[in-house]
């Protein structure tokens, strides 16, 4: 049981450039996020998937897109890098519903730099 | 949306002595709290979490406390260990709410 995995694990983009960070559990969760963290300022949601089929903005959305590929897998990608979007990005996953455990699981991250 | 202020954003303690971490939070309906720790360099861990339905949760050296009137709840750490250093985030969501609201961390140094 690999719990939420995430790869790459280090990018180094140049501005105007694009890729794809890929995120997969094995835990049967439905819900799956991903964050960006930057000093100071916690954890911010870029984008949720509720479920297959289904994603949903959050905080700071702009400049990415996702894909809910199938249950277990969520992909953030990133058509244009800007220096803006150096960041380590985590992606999380959960089980769906109000009752029983709302714990998030984390992925170990992507560190990502623009220049 | 959900606004949640974490304070301090840094702390050091004496190894042995307790901490306190604080948050407030701003949408009433929110009514499910966690609480993560990240040590460095790796991912945020739950470690404890508290819903709206009761005051107070204890899980060994760590407990948290929820004012639902104030709109704030609080992370406590007793007997302070070196493993204890470490950055918490505490944050906000209504329960079945499939979003998060964190605070922007604290980073706690336990003092040998």
């Amino acid at each position: 049981n690999a719990g939420v995995t995430q790869t790459p694990k280090f990018q180094v983009l140049k501005t105007g450039q694009s890729m794809t960070l890929q995120c997969a559990q094995d835990m049967n969760h439905n819900s799956m996020y991903w964050y960006r963290q930057d000093p100071g300022m916690g954890l911010r949601l870029i984008y949720y998937s509720a479920s297959e089929g289904t994603t949903d903005k959050g905080e700071v959305p702009n400049g990415y897109n996702v894909s809910r590929l199938n249950k277990r897998e969520f992909s953030l990608r990133l058509e244009s890098a800007a220096p803006s979007q150096t960041s380590v990005y985590f992606c999380a996953s959960r089980t769906t519903g109000q009752v029983g455990p709302l714990e998030q699981y984390f992925g170990p991250g992507t560190r990502l730099t623009v220049t | 949306g959900e606004n949640v202020e974490q304070h301090p954003s840094t702390l050091s303690v004496q190894e042995g002595d307790s901490a306190v971490i604080k948050c407030t939070y701003s949408d009433s309906a929110s009514n499910y709290f966690p609480w993560y720790k990240q040590e460095l360099g790796k991912r945020p861990q739950l470690i404890i979490d508290i819903r709206s339905n009761v005051g107070e949760k204890k899980d060994q050296r760590i407990a948290v406390t929820l004012n639902k009137t104030a709109k704030h709840f609080s992370l406590h750490i007793t007997e302070t260990q070196p493993e204890d250093s470490a950055v918490y985030f505490c944050a906000a969501s209504m329960g079945g709410n499939e979003k998060l609201t964190f605070g922007t961390g604290t980073r706690l140094t336990i003092i040998p």
